[in-house]
């Protein structure tokens, strides 16, 4: 059974801190993709990497970085979390670019 | 950018009823898909549809596809209580960065 799981369920941070969000699937999947989701925009791609160490800009990746040392992780750092951060953050695997995603269960990050 | 864009944004039915969800996307596509997210949790993959495909079933679900008017129709039918969801449409055109997922439809299945 596929898995993609993601380090925490909520997350309450403060305005400069720099927040980590990690992202592991099982599934030796090439490709992970990180989004945030928010009310009535649906989801926007932050980063996505399609190979270990390799990392691609999403439609909004200002604020945000990305590490991919091994191929099964994927995390998301905000170098300093900012109030319009707070979010729904998705991380998501796949085999091929355009193949099916297999989502972990989100993470509701609040920074303050 | 956001891709493909549900039509409506919210649908309320009484469980045994059809519902019926649209897309509509701006450029050409490898694939759509369809999925599906329970309040606050990850999306699961329901179905993918192919440029070269019309129609494809999957249980309860038919998705067709009109690439012809870049759009996309997802029909639950007989629905039930558990169907209450909300379910985006998400295009591939086959070469990174991919994938975009609309905004959403909101289902609510009424016992």
């Amino acid at each position: 059974d596929v898995k993609v799981t993601q380090s925490s369920r909520y997350l309450v941070k403060r305005t400069g801190e720099k927040v980590f969000l990690e992202c592991v699937q099982d599934m030796d999947h090439e490709n992970m993709f990180w989004y945030r989701q928010d009310p009535g925009l649906g989801l926007r791609l932050i980063y996505f990497s399609y190979d270990v160490k390799m990392k691609e800009k999403g439609d909004i990746p200002e604020g945000y970085s990305v590490s991919r040392e091994k191929k099964e992780r994927f995390s998301l750092i905000l170098e300093s979390a900012s109030t319009n951060q707070t979010s729904m953050y998705l991380c998501a695997s796949s085999r091929g670019q355009a193949d099916t995603q297999y989502f972990g269960p989100g993470t509701r990050l609040t920074v303050l | 950018s956001q891709q493909g864009e549900e039509d409506p944004q919210a649908l309320s039915i009484q469980e045994g009823e059809n519902a019926t969800m649209n897309c509509s996307y701006k450029t050409s596509i490898n694939n759509l898909q369809w999925y599906r997210q329970n309040s606050g949790r990850g999306l699961v993959h329901l179905i993918l549809i192919r440029s070269n495909e019309r129609e494809k079933h999957s249980g309860r679900l038919r998705v067709t596809l009109d690439t012809s008017k870049k759009s996309s129709s997802l029909l639950i039918t007989a629905s039930r209580a558990a169907d209450t969801a909300s379910y985006f449409c998400a295009t591939a055109r086959g070469g990174p960065p991919d994938m975009r997922f609309g905004a959403g439809t909101r289902l609510t299945v009424k016992p």
